[in-house]
């Protein structure tokens, strides 16, 4: 159980080229998913936290034009990445929440973002 | 604020010794704690987590973990690797899922 995917797993785009990655939740609702940018050798950075059916909450420094976020469901949230460009390569996870496990989080198996 | 901290970068173990990952907290008040695993160009795995309870909890892949309150410490161990076990390991601490930076784990033979 728990069982988070994310799609694409990895993909390389042109610069000023949009970028969409979806995480879902295969086998629990998630009110709460999050998206993490993990740079090589690093832990991961937490970019934004989103509930279904609300505005995502971008954490400081995190563009929010740029990296917009949808979570249209409780099995579905996106993370589009607008007008990349070369700097905005990374390895991207999401992870999702579910209602009545306490705080656990339960992780994707990432994106990787390559812009050329 | 929380905050996690993972003293050690790097840690290298003859396959079969045992392993210990240190990871200090911060928090107010009694934290949920994590240890996930993470192998090249993967995802998180959740090895184990502490609520409440028995502060010894037991994980998959024959991790456990020991909560000291008094330490502000929860420090993942494993009797006898495997070289399987040779990744980055990151403790975190919750409500706000804060991460350490990371244990990286190299198993030799």
């Amino acid at each position: 159980g728990a069982v988070v995917s994310q799609h694409p797993s990895w993909v390389i785009c042109k610069s000023g080229t949009s970028v969409k990655i979806e995480c879902r939740s295969l086998d629990f609702q998630a009110t709460t998913m999050f998206w993490y940018r993990q740079f090589p050798k690093q832990s991961l950075m937490l970019m934004a936290t989103s509930n279904e059916g609300s505005k995502a909450t971008y954490e400081q420094g995190v563009e929010k034009d740029k990296f917009l976020i949808n979570h249209a469901s409780l099995t579905l949230s996106t993370l589009t990445v607008t007008s990349a460009h070369p700097e905005d390569s990374s390895f991207y996870i999401c992870s999702a929440r579910s209602v009545g496990v306490g705080e656990t989080q339960y992780f994707g198996p990432g994106t990787r973002l390559l812009v050329l | 604020a929380q905050s996690v901290t993972q003293p050690d970068i790097h840690i290298t173990v003859s396959e079969g010794a045992s392993l210990e990952l240190r990871c200090n907290y911060s928090y107010g008040a009694t934290p949920y704690l994590f240890w996930y695993v993470q192998s090249p160009g993967q995802g998180l795995q959740l090895l184990l987590k502490y609520f409440s309870g028995d502060t010894l909890v037991q994980g998959i892949k024959g991790f456990e973990a020991e909560f000291k309150r008094s330490q502000s410490s929860f420090n993942l161990r494993k009797p006898s690797v495997h070289w399987s076990d040779a990744a980055e390991y990151f403790c975190a601490v919750a409500p706000r899922l804060s991460f350490g930076a990371g244990t990286t784990v190299t198993v030799r033979a």
